[in-house]
């Protein structure tokens, strides 16, 4: 089973505070992306890497940083929070080169929910 | 521009009741479809995908989806709800070499006893 794991299901943070968010798959998967999760918006994505160090900016990367040093890791960076910040973050792993029924799928972890106060 | 649009945000049936959740996409080429599923605190689980070999779907726990171009409509359906469907759903199409995924904002669907 492919495993897409968050390092922190919960955080609270101050308002300023740099804040990191890790995400780490077992997949060997080529492309990483983090999403946020607003009630009534669905997910909207905020960075996207398609390999090591190569990162895209997503619809709302505004505020937001990444960093993928491997290829099984892909970081969210905040740079200095904001009480609009609070949200839940997803990260999910996809591999493009799969074939037959794991072909484009994206593997999703739990979720890291974000409190910035 | 991919956009996908996903009618109600909250539906609720009862019991043994057919369920229909809907979903219109917009692509300007062929797209690949999904319905993923997230149950309260968890992440998103894939129900099923459409990648053009069949128009008619079939997921896990009982779901199917049926694409149907002329309308872009992909909806999701069971024949009779259970109390452990309660959860939000959300329809995505992926485009493009990046597997880019564009989400609806997603239908919570409560069944009631």
């Amino acid at each position: 089973d492919v495993k897409v794991t968050q390092s922190s299901r919960y955080l609270v943070k101050r308002t300023g505070e740099k804040v990191f968010l890790e995400c780490v798959q077992d997949m060997d998967h080529e492309n990483m992306f983090w999403y946020r999760q607003d009630p009534g918006l669905g997910l909207r994505l905020i960075y996207f890497s398609y390999d090591v160090k190569m990162k895209e900016k997503g619809d709302i990367p505004e505020g937001y940083s990444v960093s993928r040093e491997k290829k099984e890791r892909f970081s969210l960076i905040l740079e200095s929070a904001s009480t609009n910040q609070t949200s839940m973050y997803l990260c999910a792993s996809s591999s493009p080169g799969s074939g037959g029924l794991a072909k484009n799928i994206q593997y999703f972890g739990a979720g890291t929910r974000l409190s910035v106060l | 521009a991919q956009s996908v649009t996903q009618l109600g945000s909250h539906v609720s049936v009862s019991e043994g009741a057919l369920v229909l959740l809907r979903c219109n996409y917009s692509s300007s080429v062929p797209p690949y479809l999904f319905w993923y599923v997230q149950y309260p605190n968890q992440g998103l689980q894939l129900l099923l995908k459409y990648t053009s070999a069949a128009t008619l779907v079939k997921g896990i726990n009982g779901f199917e989806a049926e694409f149907k171009k002329s309308e872009t409509s992909f909806h999701l359906t069971k024949p009779s709800a259970h109390m452990s469907d309660a959860a939000e759903y959300f329809c995505a199409v992926s485009v493009g070499n990046f597997n880019k995924f564009y989400f609806g904002s997603g239908t919570k669907l409560n069944v009631k006893p």
